[in-house]
């Protein structure tokens, strides 16, 4: 089956720098997805890696290891609004997506 | 506004009812699929339509049947659900490029049975 884990939930402060680790344990890779959900809202993409490296856009960057099996998100600069779950997902074939449970990040003024 | 529109948002409904859940995509899409998604647990894939074909059907039980009469729209038709079916069921789309092929998803629809 399956393994995708990443922490329950991370709390930081506003202005501040927070990194999200993925590590996942699939059948096959096909690229790995950060999607952000804001309760009771849709998951929204926010980055995709398929290659080794860091992927940076904006105050969010992604980096992945395949060797390694893991990835994170890193949130700079962090915003109110940046409070909200972070879902890692791994295409393990042509289309199907596995989850992680997600990371519900919380920020503090 | 990410372009999939699902219907009705929220619903309650008892064990002997049927009811429909609606999902359009207005994106151009030739993939749509259904997740259910239960609090603290990873999204589950339920079924996979490519280009209006049925290409998964992740061990869901018979009381879930899905509907996808052109890749615009996607029905899910639920019967004799049980409490535990309880959960945020989401639409997403995607367009099968063999490349990145990034899915989009619905706002969800939240539904509690009785």
């Amino acid at each position: 089956g399956q393994n995708i884990d990443q922490p329950t939930e991370m709390t930081a402060t506003e202005g501040a720098i927070v990194q999200i680790n993925c590590t996942y344990q699939t059948s096959g890779f096909n690229g790995l997805f950060w999607y952000q959900q804001h309760a009771g809202e849709a998951p929204t993409f926010l980055s995709y890696n398929v290659l080794d490296g860091l992927e940076e856009k904006g105050r969010f960057s992604s980096f992945l290891s395949r060797s390694k099996g893991y990835s994170y998100l890193l949130l700079k600069e962090l915003q109110m609004k940046d409070s909200a779950s972070y879902l890692c997902a791994v295409r393990d074939g042509d289309y199907k997506l596995s989850f992680g449970a997600g990371t519900t990040v919380t920020v503090r003024a | 506004e990410t372009g999939v529109t699902q219907t009705p948002r929220h619903l309650v409904m008892g064990m002997t009812n049927k009811k429909s859940l609606k999902c359009e995509q207005h994106l151009g899409h030739n993939a749509m699929y259904w997740y259910k998604q239960s609090a603290k647990k990873p999204l589950e894939l339920m079924f996979v339509y490519n280009f209006k074909e049925q290409t998964e059907n992740n061990s869901v039980p018979s009381r879930f049947s899905p509907e996808c009469p052109n890749s615009s729209h996607l029905f899910l038709h639920l019967h004799t659900l049980q409490p535990e079916d309880s959960a945020l069921y989401l639409c997403a789309s995607s367009q099968a490029t063999g490349g990145q092929e990034t899915q989009y998803f619905g706002p969800g629809t939240r539904l509690l049975v009785l």
